[in-house]
């Protein structure tokens, strides 16, 4: 079936230092998956960080990126320095294009992300 | 930007209890989605609709109806909860099928004593 694999948490990086959290996708009914980083900040919903719907591509936002790459089905999220303000959760999912059937995404387990001062 | 509301935010019941819990979104959006979030889970999806008076099964339905009043009211309905009803409970809303960005509420913290 349709999986995303992504780093356990929780993950704990210093201010200023880089981040990478991994994220891998298998995608057996679906064959030009979508793919996205959704972020949760304490005491909030879950907001769209960023999104690639064309392998190859990248997409980034708020200094985070992340590169859909089909040949090793992965879509890690990289930032080269975080701040305090990052510490949240952050989900990998992967969902269906536009035009296809069902509207589901599929999560990952999310990883909290703490950034220490 | 979409706005959706979910009430309450936390609440305590125990087993065999009665629980509704509210979503409301203010963007006309046809899609609402009801998730769960468990430790060591993604959030999965218990059930969905695209339009009043539609809903669809998700993948973890048991235990669990929903019903959609009108476009902008979703209720998920818990009517003998069980301890493994105990999670974060997110719903969510889109635009269409062919839009996969999906908004997403605060959430409601539920704990079934």
């Amino acid at each position: 079936g349709d999986s995303v694999t992504q780093t356990e948490g929780p993950v704990t990086v210093s201010e200023s230092e880089s981040l990478i959290i991994n994220c891998t996708y298998s995608a057996t009914s679906i064959a030009y998956p979508n793919l996205f980083w959704y972020v949760r900040y304490p005491g909030e919903g879950l907001q769209l960080l960023l999104k690639v719907i064309t392998a190859g591509q990248k997409g980034s936002s708020r200094g985070f990126e992340a590169t859909y790459n089909k040949e090793t089905t992965s879509f890690h999220l990289q930032k080269a320095s975080v701040q305090e303000s990052d510490s949240a959760v952050y989900y990998c999912a992967l969902g269906a294009p536009p035009g296809s059937s069902g509207n589901k995404l599929i999560f990952g387990i999310g990883t909290l992300l703490s950034v220490k001062p | 930007e979409a706005a959706v509301t979910q009430s309450p935010r936390n609440k305590v019941t125990v087993t065999g209890g009665n629980v509704t819990l509210s979503c409301r979104q203010t963007n006309s959006h046809n899609y609402m989605y009801w998730y769960r979030q468990d430790t060591g889970h993604g959030l999965r999806l218990i059930h969905y609709s695209y339009g009043a008076g539609n809903l669809q099964i998700g993948d973890v339905p048991d235990g669990y109806k929903a019903t959609r009043t009108t476009q902008e009211d979703f209720f998920l309905l818990l009517e003998l909860a069980s301890p493994s009803q105990t999670s974060l409970y997110f719903c969510a809303s889109s635009v269409d099928r062919g839009r996969r960005e999906q908004y997403f509420g605060p959430g409601t913290r539920l704990t079934v004593l």
